[in-house]
């Protein structure tokens, strides 16, 4: 399964919200659907896990969303340390990634 | 807290074999699936593979022919050695934690990973 992330890059204010595509070329089952974030220099965190469920000490400002080929990330109310990498996984088939979106907080 | 480092040469010469380990500190390997992904310069990640605590294996069909992980509880680490590289192999590497110990889940702890170049 392909995963294709869109945009590329984005850059918002602080205190906007972010809204990131993830789409699939086949169908996802919702319980296989993660969602990571990787500031610079660091390890991947993982955000969300099963499309919609957050991570042990992940803010709710972070939310998952959607179903079958279309997911998004939302984050609400941007900080500065919002800016990194936010990558999608599908863990349904074989583990696949989708290429990331570029956050960056103006 | 769970920490995972990876050891192993960062530079590999083609043909040859690229072998990576990876140490579990702050928590035991036992009870867990652990996987490999990579990031080839200016690319997506892929994964490569995983073995579970008992030894079980599950590779990324693309890497099958060449690949081969396995763990060593007795030293909390996870090794991962893949045969026949090429400028193609040449990326950063990390290794993660499955949440769950199943074999395909979301990866709750990573390394910070490391870059393995393929050049003679």
């Amino acid at each position: 399964i392909v995963l294709t992330q869109s945009p590329d890059s984005l850059s918002l204010s602080p205190g906007e919200r972010a809204t990131l595509s993830c789409r699939a070329s086949h169908s996802v089952s919702t319980t296989y659907l993660a969602w990571y974030q990787q500031r610079p220099g660091q390890a991947p965190r993982l955000l969300i896990y099963g499309a919609t469920s957050r991570a042990t000490g992940i803010p709710d400002r972070f939310s998952g969303s959607g179903s079958g080929t279309d997911f998004t990330l939302t984050i609400n109310r941007l900080e500065p340390e919002d800016s990194a990498l936010y990558f999608c996984q599908q863990y349904g088939g074989s583990l696949t990634f989708g290429g990331g979106t570029k956050v960056e907080i103006k | 807290q769970v920490h995972l480092q990876e050891s192993g040469p960062g530079l590999v010469k083609p043909s040859e074999t690229l072998s990576l380990s990876c140490t579990v500190s702050g928590g035991s390997i036992s009870g867990y699936y652990w996987s490999w992904a990579r990031q080839p310069p200016g690319k997506g990640l892929e994964w490569i593979g995983c073995v579970s605590y008992r030894g079980t294996t599950n590779y990324n069909p693309s890497l099958k022919t060449r690949l081969t992980i396995s763990v060593d509880t007795s030293i909390n680490q996870f090794s991962l050695d893949l045969s026949s590289v090429t400028a193609a192999d040449t990326a950063v590497y990390y290794c993660a934690r499955h949440r769950i110990p199943v074999t395909h889940d979301a990866f709750d702890v990573w390394s910070q990973g490391t870059m393995v170049n393929v050049s003679s």
